[in-house]
């Protein structure tokens, strides 16, 4: 079983509509991300979490929110959606307690907003 | 915001051929990753370097942190067609409190046998 999984893994969605994208983890890890992937952009960061009750707004943050319902689940929500949101979407985790830096990706969200 | 500028954009070689990307940024860096990305899953980490002018190898793959802090390099020896895909550096700025990781915009790499 893969260790970060995201849910859904695609997902078709029209303009001004709520969406939440979820990540669940089981390796124990603190530290959760979401990243948006655009071609030839690379991976940006929209929020990070050191712990549950720790969260932090990333380079990109605006028109997102997140939720940390507990260590092993951390929700990307688009409240409003707009096209230009149409991206892949990864969540990744790190553990401080061994190499803080090693982030683990999931296998991503493909999110078309039309 | 800060910039790593990853190269080339894009490879093509043959199988067998030894392959070399780069990362450099006008920023020094306290921690470089290199990551590989198959088509239609998430990175994969590959190497993680934690000190200036570390050389490290996984396999096939060397990859090296450098003296000045400001850039890295990833080799690939032998290429095989599982190579492909995308590669991204990733760095952790020397000034920026946290983990969060600046992403390079990748290196497509293309293998023909």
């Amino acid at each position: 079983d893969a260790d970060v999984t995201q849910t859904p893994r695609n997902r078709i969605t029209k303009t001004g509509k709520r969406i939440m994208l979820e990540c669940s983890q089981t390796k124990g890890h603190d530290r959760m991300y979401w990243y948006r992937q655009d071609p030839g952009l690379g991976l940006r960061l929209i929020y990070y979490s050191f712990d549950v009750k720790d969260i932090n707004k990333g380079e990109i943050s605006d028109g997102y929110s997140v939720s940390r319902q507990a260590q092993a689940k951390f929700s990307l929500s688009l409240e409003s959606a707009i096209p230009n949101q149409t991206a892949l979407y990864f969540c990744a985790t790190s553990d401080p307690r061994t190499s803080p830096y090693e982030q683990y990706f999931g296998p991503g969200t493909r999110l078309t907003v039309t | 915001g800060q910039q790593l500028n990853q190269s080339p954009q894009s490879m093509f070689i043959q199988e067998g051929e030894d392959v070399s990307m780069n990362c450099t940024s006008s920023s020094i860096f306290n921690t470089w990753l290199w990551y590989k990305q198959d088509p239609g899953e998430g990175p994969v980490l590959l190497i993680a370097l934690y000190k200036a002018g570390e050389l490290t190898s996984n396999g096939r793959l060397t990859a090296q942190f450098g003296i000045t802090r400001k850039d890295s390099f990833l080799n690939i020896s032998a290429s095989i067609p599982s190579d492909v895909g995308i590669y991204f550096c990733a760095g952790q700025l020397q000034w920026q409190a946290g983990t969060a990781l600046i992403f390079g915009k990748g290196t497509t790499l293309s293998v023909s046998s």
